[in-house]
């Protein structure tokens, strides 16, 4: 069966300072991995899709990144509007094709 | 271009009660999933409808079941409601079902409440 595993749980980082989320995956052959973001009382917001071990991501703050066994996305000087709780969801190759998600870390950025 | 969009927000049903959630995926969409969120679970994947049919299915009772309809939209439906059933119930659009994989853009969710 899937398995995804975010770490840490939960995140508090100053303004400004760096810092990396973890996804760590055992699927059965990785089809897709995505990182969502999600507001209290909404629904999750697509920020990317990778695909194959060594890809990257960017946007504005973010860069997500992939190797055979787990993805980081790195928020580089973060501001308070980035707090949220970042989810992280793989596709599988057993024709299922429906997303299987981990639990999430949630960052809050202190200004 | 409109997101996908959820109706009712806010739900608040008792115990034995049924009840059916709307989903109208993004324009161009033809896929439609539906995922339940709790505290304690997470995300959790219910169903997939393209093409009016079920096309995948989570572990869930067959308490839970849905619909698509000819334009994409879709309903589910949860009967003889338990305590449990309380979560946010999200639905996911995409362009198609099958292949390479296409992202699946979220709609703002149903809350419901079982007393």
């Amino acid at each position: 069966e899937d398995q995804v595993t975010q770490s840490p749980e939960a995140l508090r980082l100053q303004e400004g300072e760096s810092s990396s989320l973890n996804c760590s995956y055992t699927v059965s052959g990785l089809r897709g991995l995505f990182w969502y973001r999600q507001d209290p009382g909404k629904g999750p917001e697509f920020l990317f899709t990778l695909y194959s071990a060594g890809e990257e991501k960017e946007k504005e703050r973010l860069k997500a990144t992939l190797t055979k066994k787990e993805s980081f996305l790195h928020i580089t000087a973060p501001k308070p509007e980035d707090s949220a709780t970042y989810l992280c969801a793989v596709v599988d190759q057993t024709g299922a094709n429906n997303l299987f998600f981990g639990t999430g870390t949630r960052l809050t950025v202190i200004p | 271009k409109a997101g996908v969009t959820q109706t009712p927000r806010y739900l608040i049903k008792t115990r034995g009660q049924q009840v059916t959630l709307s989903c109208s995926p993004i324009s161009g969409h033809r896929s439609v999933s539906w995922y339940q969120q709790t505290p304690g679970q997470g995300l959790q994947f219910l169903f997939e409808y393209f093409s009016e049919t079920q096309r995948n299915k989570g572990n869930f009772p067959g308490r839970f079941s849905g619909r698509q309809f000819s334009n994409s939209r879709s309903e589910m439906n949860v009967s003889t409601l338990e305590l449990g059933d309380s979560a946010l119930y999200l639905c996911a659009s995409r362009k198609r079902w099958g292949g390479t994989y296409n992202e699946q853009f979220f709609g703002p969710g149903t809350r419901l409440t079982v007393l």
